[in-house]
This record gives C-alpha cells, structure tokens and sequence, in this order.
C-alpha cells in the first residue's frame, strides 16, 4: 500500500530560525515527490517537484532533498518568517495509470516573533 | 484571476440536504479532481475527470455524483447529507492525465453537516 508519512506533526519555532520537515514513503514505482504549502484555508500551493534523479532543488529560502534509496526527503527552510507559518504537505506520484497522488498529513508549522 | 475556482466557500446543511459544490478552472487544463480533506488533515482522492470522462473513483459513495459539463467545470453533487460529510473538499485541475506537473488546487469548500 502506498504511504507517505511526515514529521514532525507540529512545530514551532522562533522568526529567523531554520528548521528541517521529514517525508518518508513507500510508493511505488516512483515517479516524483511534491512539497506544498497550505495556508489556512487555502488550497496546497506547490513549492518544489522533485523527479528520480533529481537531489536537491531549492525555491527562495525553501530547499527539499530526495533520497530516492532510502525513499526519504527533506524540506529544509532557511532564515524562517511569520508568513511560513502554514501546513507542509509531501506528495508522492507514483509512475501509473494517471500518477495516482499520495498525500501525507503534513507538518504543522508555527512560525513565532 | 483565479486559476482553480470554487463555490461556495462555506456550506452549512442539515442531514439528509442534497447540495452542489462547483469547480471551474481556467488553466485550458484536460483534467480536473475532486479531493477530500479530513479531519486528519490527509487529502484523499474521490474522481478524475479527463475531458469529461470519469477514470477514477475510490470508492466513494454513490451519494456522491461528480458531473463535468465541459473540460473547465467539474461540480461534486452531493445527496442525502450525512454527518461523516463534514470535511473540507478541494477541487484542483492537472495539464492532463499523464502530466506530473500543472497540478492546481482550488482554495476549498468547507462542508458541515448537522
């Protein structure tokens, strides 16, 4: 059964300060994995796509890494600002009939002054 | 302009109501998803619609009805209300079927039953 699991499921942190979200997977056969932001009340915004081959990819102060051996990524966010503040949800495609989605149930962050 | 469009915003109903949330998308995108979010947080997946055609259906109740008039609307019709209905339900839309880029997400419809 395909899965994607996230950690932690909240965190608060201090304006400025980085922190790192976890995804891990077990969908297959791979085809990318997906970082979204989720506003309160608003629908996922995409923030990175990363496909097989691809290690790192960075978007402003977001940077996600993809270990496609051990079927983990990261979500690293640099310098954080109160408008961070949002839902991080990591999103597995797998190479099927219509890249079938699987949602994690995203990380909670709190991002305070 | 509002790529992926949703109404209502909120839906407040009682048991047993029979209501429509509707979906339109701007994109000239071919297909188009019904998602429902629960309580949890976890999105799941309800229809997929590629040029019109309905490919996928995860076992969603049959009070559930999906109807797409064209390629850029996808309206979810709900009957016979219940309260397990409550959630947030998100449309998005896709470049097509096969694409694994374009995917975008309506700002959502949240649904209380009571």
């Amino acid at each position: 059964k395909n899965q994607v699991e996230q950690s932690p499921q909240s965190l608060i942190i201090l304006e400025g300060k980085n922190c790192t979200l976890q995804c891990n997977y077990t969908v297959s056969p791979f085809s990318n994995l997906r970082w979204y932001k989720q506003d309160t009340g608003r629908g996922p915004v995409s923030l990175t796509i990363m496909t097989f081959s691809e290690n790192t990819k960075s978007n402003g102060r977001y940077t996600a890494t993809l270990d496609a051996d051990t079927k983990q990524s990261s979500l690293h966010i640099t310098a954080s600002q109160l408008s961070d503040s949002a839902s991080y949800i990591c999103v597995v495609s797998a190479n099927n009939a219509g890249n079938m989605l699987t949602f994690g149930g995203g990380t909670r962050l709190m991002v305070k002054p | 302009d509002t790529a992926v469009s949703q109404t209502p915003k909120y839906l407040v109903t009682q048991m047993g109501n029979d209501k429509s949330i509707k979906c339109e998308q701007n994109l000239g995108h071919d297909t188009m998803y019904w998602y429902k979010q629960d309580s949890k947080k976890f999105l799941k997946i309800m229809f997929s619609y590629n040029n019109k055609e309905l490919i996928i259906n995860e076992t969603v109740p049959n009070r559930f009805s999906p109807k797409s008039p064209d390629k850029a609307h996808l309206n979810l019709h709900i009957n016979s209300l219940e309260l397990g209905d409550s959630a947030v339900y998100f449309c998005a839309s896709s470049q097509d079927w096969g694409r694994a880029y374009g995917y975008t997400f309506g700002s959502g419809t949240r649904l209380t039953v009571v």
